[in-house]
């Protein structure tokens, strides 16, 4: 496979469940971010882990656990989630999480997930 | 104040025509700007990008970055009904060197 792949692709999970998100990227990129997209809002970053360091958590509920083992897979681990987490979940890559002005992030396909 | 804003649309344009998706932005230090579209149910997938004052072209698409007005643009010439998506406007700004800031995206809409 090639890109950027992300399992699974649709997910309904109850509020007491524990399901994982999974990330895997093929470019040989060392960074790599999730994103969440809800209906009618901006695309809002979660969290971005640069070598496997995580850099950045945006201010995320603790509901929401990432995990980076190495460079190309990352994962989201999710508990007790509220119906409003419902969205879009997107994983993305960027080669090296760099100050370049070029760098570029490339997005996975997506999870859908709905909270019941 | 929103950090990226874009206008939500739709826009409509019938088939050939050119499209003027615009996007304007807080951050006067902004270092580059990045348009993605995304298909409905899809990811965001990348067109350009462009960090100088001017004019970048790739094939159909131009996007056009004045610093000093703090906007950028995409045109799309012939415009095409599968070129029909919504359109996200992304910006890196100087306080990190990863971040992307998204706006909320223009849904354009090619009439055949």
């Amino acid at each position: 496979e090639t890109g950027v792949t992300q399992t699974p692709r649709h997910l309904v999970m109850g509020m007491t469940n524990k399901k994982s998100l999974k990330c895997e990227q093929h470019l040989g990129h060392n960074a790599m971010y999730w994103y969440k997209q809800s209906a009618k809002k901006p695309l809002e970053l979660m969290f971005v882990y640069n070598f496997k360091e995580q850099t950045e958590n945006n201010s995320v509920p603790s509901r929401f656990s990432p995990e980076c083992p190495n460079s190309s897979h990352l994962f989201l681990h999710l508990h007790t989630l509220q119906p409003e987490d419902s969205a879009l979940y997107l994983c993305a890559s960027s080669p090296r999480g760099s100050g370049s002005v070029a760098e570029t992030q490339y997005f996975g396909p997506g999870t859908r997930l709905l909270v019941l | 104040q929103k950090e990226v804003e874009q206008n939500s649309g739709p826009l409509s344009v019938p088939e050939g025509a050119i499209a003027s998706l615009n996007c304007t932005y807080s951050d006067r230090g902004s270092q580059s700007f990045f348009w993605y579209r995304q298909y409905s149910g899809k990811s965001p997938e990348l067109i350009m990008f462009i960090y100088s004052n001017g004019d970048k072209e790739d094939g159909r698409f131009t996007a056009q970055l004045n610093k000093a007005s703090q906007y950028v643009s995409l045109l799309i010439r012939d415009s095409q009904p599968s070129d029909s998506a919504t359109y996200l406007c992304a910006v890196k700004g100087m306080d990190s060197s990863y971040k992307l800031i998204f706006g909320s995206g223009t849904r354009l809409l090619v009439r055949p």
